[in-house]
């Protein structure tokens, strides 16, 4: 079974408007942390936001928020005021305890497209 | 800060030949990782270093991968008998200790003809 599922494969979104890019994940660990990265056509990965299994509130960094949904197994990420630069592949990735909390397994990715 | 550079961008090889792939991570970060991207794909993950030691080799698909971090900083990803199959992007990343958020260099991008 998959362990991060991104079923968005390309999105479109409007400049200025907000966009929800989803994710969901299968995990019996009950301590586990999710990461979005952002990654532009120049391959580097740049980290976004990190939201832990037992943080209580959603995590927010600047114009990114993540709905976490702990019994839905779902972690989206909601971007803000959408800019042409935002214009990337997004993943979601998972680190689980069991795993030592050190291999993180990534999504196929979203390809977000941000339109003038 | 400097980030995690990787040398170098861009190795183009022929099937059967050696290569290596160097990381050199964020100053003062004690675990580097090793991820191979497949055209695609979200990054797959090889092997992760915790100072000089591999901690977990798990991801290694055979005997032609090996990598080594000698002094507990710059690590450098070795393939043998390189095959098509081996084309991709190899990512490094590093974080400060275990659990710790990890932060990815650009990446090489290994062609094998």
């Amino acid at each position: 079974a998959q362990k991060i599922t991104q079923t968005q494969p390309g999105m479109f979104v409007q400049e200025k408007e907000a966009v929800t890019l989803d994710c969901t994940y299968d995990t019996s660990d009950p301590s586990y942390g999710l990461f979005w990265y952002k990654q532009p056509s120049s391959g580097e990965m740049i980290f976004l936001i990190y939201q832990g299994s037992y943080d209580q509130q959603n995590a927010t960094e600047g114009r990114y928020s993540l709905n976490f949904q702990k019994a839905r197994k779902s972690a989206n990420l909601v971007i803000s005021a959408s800019q042409l630069g935002d214009s990337a592949m997004y993943f979601c990735a998972m680190r689980e305890a069991s795993s030592g909390n050190t291999p993180l397994v990534f999504g196929k990715g979203t390809r977000l497209s941000v339109i003038a | 800060g400097a980030g995690v550079s990787q040398t170098p961008s861009n190795k183009v090889t022929e099937k059967g030949k050696y290569v290596e792939l160097r990381c050199d991570p964020i100053s003062g970060h004690t675990a580097l990782y090793w991820y191979r991207q497949s055209l695609g794909q979200g990054p797959e993950f090889l092997i992760y270093f915790q100072g000089t030691g591999a901690a977990d080799d798990s991801g290694l698909p055979n005997d032609r991968f090996f990598a080594v971090r000698p002094e507990g900083s710059v690590s450098t990803l070795k393939i043998q008998r390189t095959e098509r199959g081996d084309s991709a992007v190899y990512l490094c990343a590093s974080s400060r200790g275990t659990g710790q958020t990890q932060y990815f260099g650009p990446g090489t991008r290994l062609l094998v003809l």
